[in-house]
C-alpha cells in the first residue's frame, strides 16, 4: 500500500564519516517525518517537514539535518556519524486533504556506527 | 507528562485466542485520532486501525478492533483469533490538531508472543 522508500536498508560506517539516508515517496504527501527509534523502544520524531522548503526540528534533539528541495525527497544528512548514533531511523509521510490522516512509512535504515 | 501511555511491555496470548493491548491517551484537544501500528522484527510500520475522536462507533478492521472509551481516555486494540505471524511490537499513536500541522505521538510500545 504504502509507497515510501528509504534506502539504504542497513548501513554500517566508521565514525566521522558523513551519510545521507534517503527517503522519497511517490504519493504526492505534503507532509514528511523522520524518527528515531532504538530497538523495542518507542519512537521520537527528530525532523518534520510542511511541504517544500519547510523543515523543522523535532522533539528529540538530533545533530542531523534535513532538506526538502523537491516534495517527493527528503532526505536526512548526518555529517560526522558517531556510535551514539546507533539507531533505526524510519521515514514517514501524511497528507491532509482526506479526512483521515495518517503517517505512512517506510521500511527503515538500521545505521551502525563504529 | 506522557501523551500515550502503553504500560504493558510484553504480553504473550494462546494462538487462536483473542487478546487486548491497552493504551491510554493524555490530550486536551477535542480533535484528535488514534492509531495502532503493528512493527514485525523486519523493523517496517504497518498500519492497523484509525479511531477519530468525534467516531461514535468503535473502529474495526478484520481481526482488530479499537475498543474506545473517550471519558476514560482509553483506546485498546483487540486482536481476535491471534495467529503466529500477529507476534510483533504494537504502538499506539495519537494525532494531535485540526489544522496546519498535526502532532503524532507514539507510545513506548508493547511486545506481543503468539504461542502455538
Amino acid at each position: 500500500e504504502a509507497d515510501i522508500y528509504q534506502t539504504p536498508r542497513y548501513l554500517v560506517i566508521g565514525t566521522g564519516k558523513k551519510i545521507t539516508l534517503e527517503c522519497s515517496q511517490t504519493m504526492g504527501h505534503d507532509k514528511m517525518y523522520w524518527y528515531q527509534q532504538d530497538p523495542g523502544m518507542e519512537l521520537h520524531l527528530i525532523h518534520y517537514s510542511y511541504g517544500v522548503n519547510s523543515t523543522e526540528k523535532g522533539d528529540l534533539s538530533s545533530e542531523s539535518t534535513v532538506s526538502r528541495i523537491r516534495t517527493e525527497h527528503f532526505p536526512l544528512t548526518l555529517e560526522s556519524a558517531r556510535p551514539s548514533h546507533t539507531s533505526q531511523y524510519l521515514c514517514a509521510s501524511s497528507e491532509s486533504r482526506t479526512g483521515l490522516e495518517k503517517l505512512f512509512f517506510g521500511s527503515g535504515t538500521q545505521l551502525s556506527v563504529l | 507528562a506522557q501523551k500515550i501511555t502503553q504500560t504493558q511491555p510484553g504480553m504473550f496470548v494462546q494462538e487462536k485466542e483473542a487478546v487486548t493491548l491497552d493504551c491510554t491517551y493524555d490530550t486536551s484537544d477535542p480533535s484528535y485520532g488514534l492509531f495502532w501500528y503493528k512493527q514485525p522484527s523486519s523493523g517496517e510500520m504497518i498500519f492497523l486501525i484509525y479511531q477519530g475522536s468525534y467516531d461514535q462507533q468503535n473502529a474495526t478492521e478484520g481481526r482488530y478492533s479499537l475498543n474506545f472509551q473517550k471519558a476514560r481516555k482509553s483506546a485498546n486494540l483487540v486482536i481476535s483469533a491471534s495467529q503466529l505471524g500477529d507476534s510483533a511490537m504494537y504502538f499506539c499513536a495519537m494525532r494531535e490538531g485540526s489544522y496546519n500541522f498535526n502532532k503524532f505521538y507514539f507510545g513506548s510500545g508493547t511486545k506481543l508472543n503468539v504461542k502455538p
